[in-house]
């Protein structure tokens, strides 16, 4: 695709029940970034993906955020036991190179009842 | 690691210039880049500054001083659609990461 694509737009779970949201980046970029922003907040860093290297997994909260990334190319963000902090916008980006501008996509809007 | 500052928000009117300021601390750099983010939309890229400088792009300019940790995106000639928040981010030692301020909300005013 043209851009970076993300799914799904919304997403309202109870808490305790896990979320799985996904990203689609652009094709050939082969950086990947998964980020936070609460509403009103600035971008949080969750996780950083480049090539075949391991992740940075430096920002994730708890260990109940997991990401993985397939085949280089099309990421999954997971929490588990959802809480009701976890809810925010999660934001997905890509880049050329590791050295690149960020592309975003138009995130994934998470509200935990 | 790093420490990104800037103000919260700021006002100016259509057609004036404004300035919105960032200073950083961090033990590396490889980069700083201007983001623009409108209410409930993901953030463009708006510049990027790897050497001291100004760096100029049509209404938009962006200056950097590596030494005094310090960096400031300008526009001119504002107008209504410039109402946004504006992202200083920073890639420090670690290629790759970027790291966002708060954001500088500002509000342009007819």
């Amino acid at each position: 695709g043209a851009g970076v694509s993300q799914s799904p737009s919304n997403k309202v779970t109870e808490k305790g029940k896990d979320v799985e949201l996904r990203c689609d980046p652009i094709s050939g970029h082969t950086a990947l970034y998964w980020y936070r922003q609460r509403l009103g907040q600035g971008l949080e860093f969750l996780i950083y993906f480049q090539g075949n290297s391991a992740p940075d997994k430096s920002g994730l909260p708890s260990d109940r955020f997991s990401a993985e990334r397939t085949g280089g190319s099309v990421s999954t963000l997971t929490i588990q036991r959802t809480q009701q902090e976890d809810s925010a916008v999660y934001l997905c980006a890509s880049s050329l190179a590791q050295a690149g501008e960020l592309f975003f996509g138009e995130g994934s809007r998470l509200t935990v009842l | 690691g790093q420490n990104i500052d800037q103000p919260t928000e700021m006002t100016a009117t259509e057609g004036a210039i404004v300035q919105i300021n960032c200073t950083y601390q961090t033990s590396g750099f490889n980069g700083l880049f201007w983001y623009q983010q409108h209410a409930g939309e993901a953030p463009t890229f708006l510049s990027y500054n790897v050497l001291d400088g100004l760096e100029e792009k049509g209404r938009f300019s962006s200056f950097l001083s590596r030494s005094k940790g310090y960096s400031y995106l300008l526009l001119k000639e504002l107008q209504m659609k410039d109402s946004a928040s504006y992202l200083c981010a920073l890639r420090g030692s670690t290629l790759g990461r970027l790291y966002f301020g708060r954001g500088t909300q500002l509000t342009v005013w007819p």
